[in-house]
């Protein structure tokens, strides 16, 4: 367990729905960035939340949006879901506003559109 | 466009024997150079990282080789174990990314008995 919770595992759902990803970072960690990874394209860094703020914002589809709450939990809302759209979202999270000191990411959301 | 470039692919090897795993990049602000290592249904895990005032970095069998001049570093697995088949990514980041890693496409490497 790396102490990055990412629910649910596994989604499942039809185009053009809309779906929303939960984060809890690791404890004491003020960071949380998520990255998508599908088979042809890698992991791509979508956005990057520090103590409630965006701070950073990667190749992220105006279809999808981010936030990160008082308790630094973090939610990523994918709408209008197209079958391009079926990848895996991993959140990872950092103590500091940098990433150099390593992330930890969660075992990841593993979405289908169908 | 892919800012780090990883190669190759795959790779097979024997246990024992010693993948390598090469990794170029442009953007010379970049100051940070983690390897994750992935499992299949987990997500990747921190293995080792180098700053590139180092030009070699070792932990237990792992070791990261980094040319400044070329932009190039690598990552060499030593006495390689069927538990290291796994996929293999190289990272960088920029002081002034907020930590935003730029990823290379990955390397699947199998070990085999």
């Amino acid at each position: 367990d790396s102490g990055v919770t990412q629910t649910p595992k596994h989604l499942i759902t039809a185009t053009g729905q809309r779906v929303t990803l939960r984060c809890s970072p690791r404890s004491g960690d003020l960071s949380v960035y998520w990255y998508q990874q599908s088979l042809d394209q890698g992991l791509q860094f979508l956005i990057q939340y520090y103590n409630g703020e965006e701070r950073a914002k990667g190749n992220i589809l105006e279809r999808f949006s981010a936030q990160q709450f008082p308790d630094l939990h973090s939610e990523l809302n994918l709408s209008s879901l197209e079958l391009g759209d079926s990848a895996l979202y991993f959140c990872a999270s950092s103590h500091r506003g940098r990433g150099d000191y390593g992330y930890t990411f969660g075992s990841g959301t593993r979405l289908t559109v169908v | 466009q892919q800012q780090v470039k990883q190669s190759p692919q795959s790779l097979i090897v024997q246990k024992g024997g010693i993948p390598i795993i090469n990794c170029a990049y442009e953007n010379t602000a970049f100051d940070y150079f983690p390897w994750y290592q992935q499992f299949p249904g987990k997500g990747p895990a921190l293995l080792i990282a180098i700053r590139p005032d180092v030009s070699e970095k070792k932990e237990g069998r792992f070791t990261i080789s980094f040319n400044k001049s070329a932009k190039q570093f690598s990552l060499h697995i030593m006495d390689s174990q069927p538990g290291d088949s796994a996929t293999y990514f190289c990272a960088a980041s920029s002081p002034d990314s907020w930590g935003k890693l730029q990823f290379g496409a990955g390397t699947q490497v199998v070990v085999t008995p």
